[in-house]
């Protein structure tokens, strides 16, 4: 029932870019992103509503491709406070609105 | 300042008892959510409320309990009958459940890590 996430874990130099993948078998509404720091509380990200809908913040920007059911976080340049774990939060169509279904999470690890 | 809070945030029982875990929001949210977090497990729903007094199970709500009497207030207890109790419970709320054309962020707040022995 979770969507897969995907990798598991990765490990970058400051200033290099990753991609986290999120996948779901289940026709979406909507996508969530939320990074979580160890023992802290998931902080929001963003929010992708529409198919084929893009958001950015700073360096860190999203995909969502409604008819694959999966988006993508993308973190370019990254800085050493992007160290954490990166959840997906998924809304399903036909769900409940507001409920939301997590994977497993992304482990990311910045060095200097 | 406006937000949720969880109380305790460490909490320790024996085995067989039942506990009670706090979150309160001043953000005058409609919607609140539990969940648990077991290491490389991600964020699993317990119950989540829309409203007052009204709530749904979750995937896994087997040996909890929850009630909504209060906009700002949604207690969990943990029942002597949740087979493996130990784990990080977080809690959340958003502005509503959603509506058609919407989906709001949720929320969470710093949780609470319970031991049962």
């Amino acid at each position: 029932q979770q969507p897969v996430q995907s990798p598991q874990a990765v490990i970058l130099r400051e200033g290099e870019d990753a991609v986290i993948n999120c996948s779901s078998s289940k026709a979406l509404y909507s996508v969530h992103w939320y990074r979580q720091k160890h023992g802290e509380a998931p902080v929001f990200l963003m929010i992708l509503l529409k198919g084929g809908e893009q958001k950015g913040h700073d360096k860190i920007s999203a995909s969502f491709n409604e008819k694959k059911q999966q988006s993508s976080l993308y973190l370019t340049a990254s800085q050493l406070s992007y160290s954490g774990t990166y959840f997906c939060g998924t809304e399903r169509r036909g769900s409940t609105l507001g409920r939301l279904y997590f994977g497993r999470g992304t482990q990311l690890t910045v060095w200097p | 300042d406006g937000g949720i809070t969880q109380s305790p945030k460490y909490l320790f029982r024996k085995e067989g008892q039942n506990v009670t875990l706090s979150c309160e929001q001043n953000l005058n949210h409609d919607a609140m959510y539990w969940y648990r977090q077991d290491p490389g497990q991600g964020l699993r729903l317990i119950y989540y409320s829309q409203i007052v007094n009204d709530f749904q199970k979750g995937d896994i709500a087997e040996g909890y309990s929850v009630s909504r009497e209060k906009k700002e207030s949604f207690p969990l207890t943990v029942t002597s009958a949740q087979k493996n109790p130990t784990a990080f419970y977080l809690c959340a709320s958003s502005p509503t459940g959603g509506f058609q054309g919407r989906s709001y962020e949720q929320y969470f707040g710093p949780g609470t890590r319970l031991t049962v022995t």
